[in-house]
């Protein structure tokens, strides 16, 4: 099956900092790739659909200036996390979908572990 | 943001037996349905999914029932394995473009020897 590639799995910062996630599609294109945002126990919440070569469209809630979304090719976003705070220590997690193959399902990558000290 | 942030309810059932998680989905428009699994500190695993002109579809041990009478999908587990023990999540989007995959609240399936 199709591959997603996140990194880093895992990431501590010092509150106040910025934190960049990459989500790459290794062996496909994706037009359109997702960043979710997990809390503990909890499901996963979209936070953004991330567009290549467009803005990202965010969803309610979401502060789209602190977190910022760059899709710059079919196989690269994105997710940086600005002036982190404690609160935002989660599971942040991406997907993708085949551009090629229409109504595929969504693979996933295997996420990040952020934590904000 | 969408989906529901509730603490995820739990499924106990013994090695061996059958295993049935359910889910509500939110949007009568939605008509493609997945199931994933999720271990502990990994991103979604794709179980198997179903599109709305159907009611049912099986895979290898794995069946999905829908309902969209009732906006209802259910996963059924045969003879549930130790290694099944995880978080399955129902997601649902449109189909025919990018949409966005919601997921529901989620079912954490604990299987004991």
């Amino acid at each position: 099956g199709a591959v997603v590639s996140q990194h880093p799995s895992w990431v501590i910062c010092k509150s106040g900092t910025s934190v960049k996630i990459e989500c790459r599609s290794l062996d496909f294109q994706a037009t359109t790739m997702f960043w979710y945002r997990q809390f503990p126990k909890q499901s996963l919440m979209l936070m953004a659909t991330s567009n290549e070569g467009s803005k990202a469209t965010y969803e309610q809630g979401v502060e789209k200036d602190k977190f910022l979304i760059n899709h710059a090719s079919l196989t690269l976003s994105t997710l940086t996390v600005t002036s982190a705070h404690p609160e935002d220590s989660s599971f942040y997690i991406c997907s993708a979908r085949d551009q090629t193959a229409m109504n595929t399902e969504a693979f996933f990558g295997q996420g990040t572990r952020l934590t904000v000290v | 943001g969408e989906s529901v942030g509730l603490h995820l309810p739990t499924l106990s059932v013994q090695e061996g037996d059958n295993s049935i998680i359910n889910c509500a989905y939110s949007n009568s428009a939605s008509d493609y349905f997945i199931w994933y699994k999720q271990e502990s500190g990994k991103g979604p695993q794709f179980i198997i999914d179903i599109r709305s002109n159907m009611d049912k579809r099986q895979g290898q041990r794995v069946t999905v029932l829908l309902n969209k009478t009732v906006k209802h999908l259910s996963l059924q587990i045969a003879a549930t394995q130790p290694g099944d023990s995880a978080v399955y999540f129902c997601a649902e989007t449109i189909s025919g473009g990018y949409n966005k995959l919601i997921f529901g609240a989620g079912t954490r399936l604990a299987v004991h020897p």
